[in-house]
């Protein structure tokens, strides 16, 4: 059974900052893997799919990387926001119809 | 373009009373459809998913129950609530016909149990 896990389980920074969100899971059986936000009271939104296939995926200033052989996953989000505040969660796919699992997430706080 | 409702966004029952939630999905056919449920503290836990009209597959024993009457509409029910169902519902789509599909959520529902 696909175990996943996140860390740290919350952080604060200074705006302006660089940081590395983690995620590491047991089955590295996986088709893909999704980073969403959730900001409080709200639904997840989906930030990046990166691929089994795939080392890393951008979409402006967020990288994320897959190692899927260790079962690693690192969302990097550059000169960090305010708005950037929300709690990030990881979540791998397994192939097939089978659902995803997910991290409890971080909580990120970004300090103006 | 594709798109997800879920309603209603805060609900507050009793114990014992019974509940609908329903999620319908525009723009597509066929999705796989999903409930997962947030409690405080807690991670996302999967309650059901869907793969087809008619189908499906429950991840935890509880006394909630999920049906999909139509291909784009997935309902979560009890007939008896308990304070243990409060929590935050959310529906989820993806189109598993497409590979490397995205999961894509609803804005969720805030159930209350008193």
């Amino acid at each position: 059974k696909q175990e996943v896990t996140q860390i740290p389980a919350a952080l604060s920074v200074p705006e302006g900052e660089n940081l590395v969100l983690n995620c590491s899971f047991t089955d590295s059986a996986i088709y893909n893997l999704q980073w969403f936000r959730q900001d409080p009271g709200k639904g997840l939104t989906s930030l990046l799919l990166i691929q089994s296939s795939q080392r890393e995926q951008t979409s402006g200033r967020l990288n994320a990387s897959l190692d899927k052989s260790s079962g690693r996953s690192t969302l990097y989000i550059a000169a960090s926001q305010p708005g950037d505040s929300a709690t990030y969660l990881c979540a791998p796919s397994p192939s097939g119809n089978t659902p995803l699992v997910f991290g409890k997430g971080t909580r990120l706080s970004v300090i103006a | 373009s594709q798109t997800i409702h879920q309603w209603p966004a805060t609900l507050v029952q009793p114990v014992g009373s019974p509940l609908s939630l329903e999620c319908t999905v525009e723009g597509t056919s066929n999705p796989n459809l999903y409930w997962y449920r947030q409690a405080a503290g807690r991670g996302l836990q999967l309650l059901f998913y869907s793969v087809g009209i008619g189908q499906i597959s429950s991840e935890v024993p509880q006394n909630l129950s999920a049906s999909r009457p139509q291909d784009r509409q997935f309902i979560l029910s009890s007939k008896k609530l308990l304070l243990s169902d409060s929590g935050f519902y959310l529906c989820a789509w993806r189109d598993l016909r497409r590979a490397n599909s995205p999961l894509h959520f609803g804005n969720g529902t805030r159930l209350t149990v008193t």
